[in-house]
């Protein structure tokens, strides 16, 4: 069992262009999120998915846009980059958006916009 | 402004010490509070939780203390081992896992 995967690891992008970060769970998890890392920020929620064909928006949502077609896929899109997007992106599962369900973690992709 | 205050930034401990991390919150709506470890190039992972009707729990080297009153909780750990070395966060939830708010993180460093 894979649990999450992430693609690509690391990408550096040009600021204006558009970029589709991918997140694969296997574990049949309803609930899904995105969250970006920096430093001394801890990680902050983008957006969420509580099950396929549903979303909503987190904590910083500006600038970026996902999609649930089905359970296993969330994925997070820049339409136009921009310099402060450069982070650590990491996609999350739990089995419900129970508070007591745990959120599982993929690997991250950093990614750097110039 | 960060909803979830975390300290210390970095934290360096010798084997077999204590290590504590503190973490304090001002929204009272809050009423789970995960901590998670992550190890450089990886995903965070959950270590342990609690609800704010306990003050405190142990999992094996592990304890949280919890004081509602002050809206401050705290992660403690005995014997730390090098392979303890990685970054720590607190979190709180208020209703569901759409409304997690992490800390900044504390590096710990543990030298043999």
């Amino acid at each position: 069992i894979a649990g999450i995967t992430q693609a690509p690891t690391s990408q550096i992008l040009a600021a204006g262009r558009r970029m589709t970060l991918r997140c694969t769970q296997d574990m049949r998890h309803n609930a899904m999120y995105w969250y970006r890392q920096d430093l001394g920020l801890g990680l902050r929620l983008i957006h969420y998915s509580n099950t396929a064909g549903t979303t909503g928006k987190g904590e910083v949502p500006d600038g970026y846009s996902v999609s649930r077609a089905n359970t296993d896929d969330f994925p997070l899109t820049l339409a136009s980059a921009v310099p402060s997007q450069t982070s650590v992106y990491f996609c999350a599962s739990s089995q419900t958006s129970g508070r007591t369900d745990t959120q599982y973690f993929g690997p991250g992709t950093r990614l750097t916009v110039l | 402004q960060q909803q979830v205050k975390q300290s210390p930034q970095s934290l360096i401990v010798q084997k077999g010490g204590i290590s504590i991390i503190n973490c304090a919150y001002e929204n009272t709506a809050f009423d789970y509070f995960p901590w998670y470890q992550q190890f450089p190039g990886k995903g965070p992972a959950l270590l342990i939780a609690i609800r704010p009707d306990v003050s405190e729990k142990k999992e094996g080297r592990f304890t949280i203390s919890f004081n509602k009153s002050a809206k401050q909780f705290s992660l403690h750990f005995m014997d730390s081992q090098p392979g303890d070395s990685a970054t720590y966060f607190c979190a709180a939830i208020a209703y569901n896992n759409n409304d997690m708010r992490f800390g900044a993180g504390t590096r710990l460093t543990v030298k043999p």
